[in-house]
């Protein structure tokens, strides 16, 4: 079955430590997205890719970097200077290109990784 | 600008009673779609329904439907025989032509 996989599930990150956390799809989806999730808030967009070896950043990307070497990865690095990144991480994938009136543009989502700083 | 704003922080409904989720948008595009998901204390955001700006008629997915007022700019989501398992954060979305929006969500209890 098509999906999109994210792991580790938990991750913990001792302080002045990089941490990558892994996205993987098998949809052939175009985009990719990372969210930053706090407790008891919404979604905030760290970084989004459109297309391979490209990508945007998002609202809140310092402290963060990705990449995006195939089609089907889109990684994760939450480095040092990143200063408060106990959060909840989702990404997301989705077909590009202008909007139409098919359902298929909407974003499948990873199952998230539960970052924690010891 | 804020696209996508969501009103209710948390709500509680009685259990098998209906209760509705508050969702109004902004955009100047002529065509966008609008999602619902649903999260649970585990994390995962469970896609619930979506709808077109073109489409006539209101979305529905089985116990969900999508009240899509355009002129208003809204787009409530129903959910009809609430059941225990409907406790969870609720977030509307909005796919413009680039990125999706995100609603801060609605947190919803149903009581037994």
């Amino acid at each position: 079955d098509g999906g999109i996989t994210q792991s580790p599930k938990y991750l913990f990150r001792k302080e002045g430590q990089n941490v990558t956390l892994s996205c993987e799809q098998n949809l052939n989806h175009d985009a990719m997205y990372w969210y930053r999730q706090d407790p008891g808030q919404g979604l905030r967009l760290i970084y989004y890719s459109q297309i391979v070896n490209d990508f945007q950043k998002g609202d809140i990307a310092e402290g963060y970097s990705v990449s995006r070497e195939k089609k089907e990865s889109f990684p994760l690095t939450v480095t040092s200077a990143q200063k408060n990144p106990t959060a909840f991480y989702l990404c997301a994938s989705s077909f590009a290109g202008t909007l139409g009136r098919r359902q298929g543009y909407g974003y499948t989502f990873g199952s998230g990784t539960r970052l924690t700083v010891v | 600008a804020q696209k996508i704003t969501q009103t209710q922080p948390g709500m509680f409904v009685q259990e098998k009673e209906a209760v509705t989720l508050d969702c109004t948008y902004d955009t100047s595009d002529p065509s966008y779609g609008l999602f619902w998901y649903k999260q649970p204390s585990s994390g995962e955001m469970i896609f619930l329904i979506y709808q077109g700006s073109y489409d006539q008629q209101n979305a529905t997915e089985g116990r969900y439907s999508l009240n899509f007022q355009k002129a208003r700019k809204s787009a409530n989501l129903v959910i009809s025989a609430s059941q225990l398992g409907d406790s969870a954060m609720y977030f509307c979305a909005m796919r413009g032509v680039m990125e999706f929006y995100f609603g801060t969500g609605t947190s919803l209890t149903v009581i037994p």
